[in-house]
């Protein structure tokens, strides 16, 4: 069974500042999806990026960006010029195949401040 | 974009009655849709995979004839949480993914409802 590890319960960051937010995962599987979803106060779930396994190329999002190390199974997300708004729950997931579920860590609360 | 509409986003019921949760996908057909469960400051866990035309796979632990779902159509799946209790309590999220005429830079996203609270008194 695939496992997703956010080893970071809590960060903060002043706005417009740079955060880096971490993720592991452990999986068997070759070719597989990885996501980062936002989920404000208002708890709905925002995708925020994501990573297909077989690109080497890290994926970009405007102010967003991922760090993927296939060989080290992390994908870590770094937000750039942080803004108010993306204080929120952040959470990582992992996806096997095509019609499977997602598979979240358990989220790292980020709260910017100004 | 997709769409998924969740419904309703809140409920206060008494403990033994049945309540009902909608998950519909307005502008796409979705053979399979997602059911979470999200407590207090925690991540979602999976409960059920939701499959058009055919039964629920739940998750272990979770109990199906608790839980009760259907994916009679293509753009509609339905949660009942029957004879509610207190520990019922929590927060759903539904999720679908588009089945076909899917762009590929939307490939394998999953777009989820904005959630459903469910309070038993």
């Amino acid at each position: 069974a695939q496992t997703v590890t956010q080893s970071q319960p809590e960060m903060s960051v002043q706005e417009a500042e740079t955060v880096t937010l971490s993720c592991t995962y452990d999986t068997s599987e070759n070719n597989y999806y990885l996501f980062w979803y936002k989920q404000p106060p208002s708890r709905q779930m925002i995708l925020v990026i994501r990573q297909e396994a077989y690109k080497q190329q890290n994926a970009t999002e405007n102010r967003f960006s991922v760090n993927f190390q296939k060989a080290a199974k992390s994908f870590s997300l770094k937000i750039s010029d942080s803004q108010l708004g993306d204080t929120a729950m952040y959470f990582c997931a992992f996806m096997a195949r095509r019609n499977t579920p997602l598979v979240f860590g358990k989220g790292t609360r980020l709260s910017v401040i100004a | 974009g997709a769409v998924v509409s969740q419904h309703p986003s809140r409920v206060i019921c008494k403990s033994g009655t049945s309540v009902k949760i909608e998950c519909r996908s307005l502008d796409f057909q979705a053979t399979t849709m997602f059911w979470y469960r999200q407590f207090p400051k925690q991540s979602l866990m999976l409960m059920a995979t939701s499959n058009e035309g055919s039964k629920a796979t739940y998750e272990q632990g979770v109990e199906k004839d608790k839980f009760l779902i259907n994916h009679a159509s293509l753009t509609l799946s339905t949660l009942t949480v029957t004879s509610a209790h207190p520990e019922d309590s929590s927060f759903y999220i539904c999720s679908a993914r588009q089945s076909t005429g899917q762009k590929t830079t939307g490939a394998n996203v999953l777009t989820f409802g904005a959630g459903s609270r469910l309070t038993v008194l």
